[in-house]
């Protein structure tokens, strides 16, 4: 069973802050590793994709891979409380099977106090 | 350009009816793909369609479920008969590009009671 695991929080970070959300997962062939926001009662809406080994910066998000560690995280920098919400880490694309399907894990509620 | 629509927005069945959900995919996606959360639980994953093919419905949780896409355009996931643990958020979404780095971009779900 393929499965993609995150602390559930909630994390509590004062604002100006940096957050730090973490991911890892169990299917070694995964290609490609997305971070989600969802604010309650919303659709799960993209921030972040990322699919080499290393570093990825979109503004105030970036998001790491290491897949020898089958590890994926995403820093906040400079936390505003427009960024409470839950992350959903969600990985695509292991050898054999569907390899259009996104697997979720449970999402980590980050709380950002002004 | 329009979103992924979904619905309705919300929907309170008994045990027993059937509903039926509907989803909306951006303009020109040809792959659409439904997922289902439970409460407490993570988003799973039911089935995908190219077009108006099923790529893949190894998501699906028992033959109650009932998914179509006639034209490749909407879709529509039957539930018949609903149970107590069909309760939950169904979400749908559609990318252009099946494999590799697509975006799905997700519809704003449809939260279904069964009573």
């Amino acid at each position: 069973q393929k499965e993609v695991e995150q602390n559930s929080g909630p994390l509590s970070v004062p604002e100006g802050a940096i957050a730090s959300l973490n991911c890892t997962y169990s299917d070694r062939g995964s290609q490609s590793f997305f971070w989600y926001r969802q604010y309650s009662g919303k659709s799960p809406e993209l921030i972040m994709s990322i699919y080499s080994n290393g570093d990825k910066e979109d503004g105030r998000f970036t998001a790491q891979l290491n897949k020898a560690s089958q590890y994926v995280s995403l820093l906040i920098r400079d936390s505003q409380p427009s960024d409470s919400a839950t992350y959903l880490c969600a990985v695509k694309g292991g050898y054999g099977g569907s390899q259009g399907n996104l697997i979720f894990g449970k999402g980590t509620k980050l709380s950002v106090k002004p | 350009e329009a979103g992924v629509t979904q619905f309705p927005s919300h929907s309170v069945i008994e045990k027993g009816q059937t509903v039926t959900l509907r989803c909306d995919p951006i303009s020109g996606h040809d792959n659409l793909y439904w997922y289902r959360r439970v409460m407490g639980k993570e988003i799973k994953f039911l089935l995908h369609f190219v077009k108006e093919s099923k790529q893949d419905e190894s998501g699906m949780p028992n033959n109650r479920f009932l998914a179509e896409r006639t034209g490749g355009t909407y879709s529509t996931l039957k539930v018949q008969p609903a149970e107590l643990e069909d309760s939950g958020v169904y979400f749908c979404a559609s990318s252009q590009i099946a494999g590799g780095p697509d975006t799905q971009y997700f519809g704003p779900g449809t939260r279904l009671t069964v009573l």
